[in-house]
């Protein structure tokens, strides 16, 4: 069973300030998303990382793939209270479908 | 309208009522899935359909029944469910495609997830 753990489960931080989330897995993805969830709303996708080592920036979002495709970060630059909400990270291997963590639920405060 | 939508947004049963969800893409996608979301723990996949044909169904109980009558339209039918059926029901559409990448093909399965319904099991 492929599984992905997200760390910290729960993060608040002050406007302004820089912060960093994970997602780990002991099981190789061939690509791998990240979404965020608002309240009262379904995820929206944010970025889909495939290559091992991969960057890729988002505004003040920087995700990255690790190199044996087990493990992403994603960065946030100068948090804002709109980049409240829960980030979810999803494994893609093969043909089954997406697996998804319990994901890091981020609140900033102005 | 755009993208997908769910009705009803918000609904409370009884556990002797029957209703359905219903869900709808506004996008041309090939699959369709219902997935559920409870309090600290991952969302859970409980149905695909692709090309209108139920290629996962994972061991969910049959108190969930979901069709899918064309490739725009989804429904989760509701029956005798439990308190501890009270979630988040998310469908969300995706377009399968093949993608080549050093000579290995894969899905990139990027979903797009309607609003969700609240639902309540009294």
């Amino acid at each position: 069973t492929q599984l992905l753990e997200q760390s910290p489960q729960f993060l608040s931080i002050q406007e302004g300030e820089n912060l960093t989330v994970y997602c780990n897995s002991s099981s190789v993805f061939s690509s791998l998303q990240w979404y965020r969830q608002e309240p009262g709303e379904g995820p929206v996708l944010l970025v889909t990382v495939v290559t091992g080592g991969e960057v890729k920036k988002l505004k003040r979002l920087t995700f990255q793939f690790g190199d044996a495709r087990k493990d992403s970060s994603l960065h946030i630059t100068a948090a804002q209270p709109g980049d409240t909400g829960l980030y979810l990270c999803a494994g893609v291997e093969g043909n089954t479908p997406l697996v998804f963590g319990k994901g890091t639920r981020l609140s900033v405060i102005a | 309208e755009t993208g997908v939508t769910q009705t009803p947004r918000h609904l409370v049963m009884g556990m002797t009522n029957k209703k359905s969800l219903k869900c709808e893409q506004h996008l041309g996608h090939n699959a369709m899935y219902w997935y559920k979301q409870s309090a600290k723990k991952p969302l859970e996949l409980m149905f695909v359909y692709s090309l209108e044909e139920r290629v996962e169904n994972n061991s969910v109980p049959s108190r969930f029944s979901p069709e899918c009558p064309n490739s725009s339209h989804l429904f989760l039918h509701l029956h005798t469910l439990q308190p501890e059926d009270s979630a988040l029901y998310l469908c969300a559409s995706s377009q399968e495609v093949m993608n080549r990448y050093r000579d290995r093909f894969f899905h990139m399965y990027e979903q797009f997830f309607g609003p969700g319904t609240r639902l309540t099991v009294l």
